[in-house]
């Protein structure tokens, strides 16, 4: 059974770097069928797609988050990371780790999510 | 960017209701087109990919068409574990983006 589990820090300083990482069992992150994401989602709002690695190492991040957006992937322990530069309120969103098969690219499995809160 | 938009943005319906949910894209995305199930408090869920192929363990009474640019997601009987809000998401071009989501509501 393929989990994905989201941790990190649930309070950020606005201007402050978040920084969140997943990991993932039950599949391998160096399997090349897969791309590895981060989707968040503003309390009560819909979702945002924030961008993809993949097990090499390459990434796509969304334009809307500028250059604001650092993704890495960790595949001896399996894991990969999100890092968002100077966060504003706006960044205040449940944060989601999942996984899109090739091809179709759709989300088969999603992490459980994590609230990150930016505020003073 | 590729814009989705899904009607209606809410519908009331009672349990045995057949219930559809629409989804456009801005422009054509083939049959890139998926759909997702929300419970409050809870992670989406895959029902729906490549507009019409039912994801494993997703009951029958689901079903999605369409290509192109009009998509539609069909519950052909309603149950009570199907309140829950809809998203539709393109994955024909980054960046991918997703539709703002049908409240389904008793």
């Amino acid at each position: 059974q393929v989990q994905l589990q989201e941790s990190g820090p649930g309070l950020v300083k606005p201007s402050q770097t978040l920084s969140l990482t997943c990991t993932v069992s039950g599949a391998p992150i160096g399997s090349g069928d897969y791309y590895w994401k981060w989707i968040r989602q503003p309390p009560g709002k819909g979702l945002e797609w924030v961008g993809y690695i993949y097990y090499s190492g390459s990434t796509y991040s969304n334009p809307s988050l500028k250059s604001r957006v650092d993704m890495s992937v960790d595949t001896s322990k399996n894991q990969f990371s999100l890092k968002l530069s100077s966060v504003t309120a706006a960044d205040t969103a449940i944060y989601y780790c999942a996984r899109a098969r090739q091809g179709a690219m759709s989300i088969d499995y999603w992490g459980q999510g994590t609230l990150v809160t930016v505020s003073s | 960017d590729i814009q989705m938009t899904q009607s209606p943005s809410s519908l009331s319906a009672s349990v045995g209701d057949r219930v559809t949910i629409t989804c456009r894209a801005s422009q054509s995305i083939s049959s890139y087109l998926n759909w997702y199930q929300q419970k409050p408090g809870k992670a989406p869920k895959l029902l729906i990919y490549a507009a019409s192929s039912l994801h494993s363990g997703v009951p029958s009474r689901f079903s999605g068409s369409g290509s192109g640019t009009d998509f539609t997601l069909t519950i052909s009987s309603l149950q009570p574990e199907d309140f829950a809000t809809y998203y539709c998401h393109q994955s024909y071009n980054t960046p991918f983006t997703f539709g703002p989501g049908t409240k389904v509501d008793i």
